[in-house]
């Protein structure tokens, strides 16, 4: 089956490492996204992607950048970990012009931790 | 930009009972109202969804009733099973360019049987 795929699916790390989360999918989809998951606090905007040449803020872009290296690939970057970035993050994709609706299809999830 | 508020934050029912669970939304042009639901240890995933143009919509034990003069929309759960059990999340459109979204806070729905 056509899916999204989160790499790594754990990761621990340091305050003050630059770390990368990866995406992909092979959907087909044009439009992917970042969350993040914090308990109580729901799922957040990080950043979106319409196309490859498209790059859009969400609601808590600051700490994070995005490269969207080809249709099927979206990465998460953290320049410098913080121990507030400790979170569950959600890459998800989506094609309304396909699907006939907007539907999120979310990855597996990538769980870090900041120490 | 849009605000979702979602209430209740936890909510714990007998089987076969119903369950509500409200949003409201603070972009009056928004016009895309889709609830996710996901269980333990899983990914979110939609459930149903609603336009602004219809004030209800059904899905056998689900429904989702929009009113747009309140800006509010709500999930409702009728005959409730153990199954039925998980986070559920209301969302709206972030802005109007497109299908990024936002979601609620959450909503932990506990059926016991």
């Amino acid at each position: 089956d056509a899916d999204v795929t989160q790499t790594p699916r754990n990761r621990i790390t340091k305050t003050g490492k630059r770390i990368m989360l990866e995406c992909s999918q092979t959907k087909g989809h044009d439009r992917m996204y970042w969350y993040r998951q914090d308990p109580g606090l729901g799922l957040r905007l990080i950043y979106y992607s319409f196309d490859v040449k498209d790059i859009n803020k969400g609601e808590i872009s600051d700490g994070y950048s995005v490269s969207r290296q080809a249709q099927a690939k979206f990465s998460l970057s953290l320049e410098s970990a913080i121990p507030n970035q400790t979170a569950l993050y959600f890459c998800a994709t989506s094609d309304p012009s396909r699907d006939g609706n907007e539907k999120l299809f979310f990855g597996s999830g990538t769980q870090l931790s900041v120490l | 930009g849009e605000n979702v508020e979602q209430h209740p934050s936890t909510l714990s029912v007998q089987e076969g009972d119903s369950a509500v669970i409200k949003c409201t939304y603070s972009d009056s042009a928004s016009n895309y109202f889709p609830w996710y639901k996901q269980e333990l240890g899983k990914r979110p995933q939609l459930i149903i969804d609603i336009r602004s143009n219809v004030g209800e919509k059904k899905d056998q034990r689900i429904a989702v009733t929009l009113n747009k003069t309140a800006k509010h929309f709500s999930l409702h759960i009728t005959e409730t099973q153990p199954e039925d059990s998980a986070v559920y999340f209301c969302a709206a459109p972030f802005n109007q360019a497109g299908t990024a979204l936002i979601f609620g806070k959450g909503t932990t729905l506990s059926v016991s049987s």
